[in-house]
């Protein structure tokens, strides 16, 4: 079946870096869009961009543009999403998600990785 | 951006009642640019509606969605213990997608 596998967590201080990886399993990887969502605790969800796995075209929310960047290594089937000087508001459940049509982006999210929890703290 | 608008914030309900959930859009949305998850406690959220009103893959026919223009509905026609959850309406007509800020179905 097809499986998005996450790291639980991550810890960061002010200032840093942090790079989510997401492993896919149980399909084509290079035939879908890769989309990264987050969620701050206790709140809604918030859609960061996609990948397109094939070739590494970028699509970026413009909130993220200059501060984000995904990749993906398609030799071990697993998308990155980089987010650079974290502040606490980035504290956050950072989320991949697979886009539901093959080829194009559909912009829908199906399934979903089990969710990385980001925590910015000095 | 699109703002979505979710009503009410909180639905307390009992098992076996009928549930009616509500995603207003800030502009006019195309037909089939509107989704739903589910999401809950401590879980990724799950695919339940796409395109309006289109059941995802292995979604009860208990769930249903309709709607058009700025006003969406998803309806759950008799609840189940495994439906209390917090639900999310989703757009892609407009850059940048959007979702709007939970309904949390609780039991009463």
């Amino acid at each position: 079946q097809v499986q998005l596998v996450q790291p639980g967590a991550e810890v960061k201080k002010p200032g840093a870096s942090v790079k989510v990886s997401c492993k896919a399993s149980g399909y084509t990887f290079t035939a879908y869009y890769m989309h990264w969502v987050r969620q701050a605790p206790g709140q809604g969800l918030e859609w960061m961009g996609w990948i397109n796995p094939n070739g590494g075209a970028t699509y970026y929310a413009q909130k993220f543009q200059g501060r984000v960047t995904m990749t993906r290594d398609t030799s071990i089937s697993t998308a990155y999403m980089e987010l650079f000087s974290l502040t606490s508001d980035d504290t956050a459940v950072y989320y991949c998600a697979r886009d539901t049509l093959a080829g194009r982006p559909d912009n829908w999210f199906d399934p979903w990785g089990q969710g990385t929890l980001v925590t910015v703290s000095s | 951006e699109v703002v979505l608008t979710q009503s009410p914030a909180t639905l307390s309900l009992s098992p076996g009642e009928r549930a009616t959930l509500s995603c207003r859009a800030s502009q006019s949305i195309d037909t089939y640019y509107l989704a739903w998850y589910q999401q809950k406690p401590g879980q990724a959220p799950r695919l339940l509606i796409y395109d309006t009103s289109n059941r995802a893959t292995g979604i009860p026919a208990r769930f249903s969605g309709s709607g058009s223009g700025t006003d969406f509905t998803l309806t759950i026609s008799s609840l189940e213990p495994e439906d209390f959850a917090v639900y999310y309406c989703q757009q892609r007509t407009n850059w940048p997608i959007s979702f709007g800020q939970g309904t949390k179905l609780e039991i009463k």
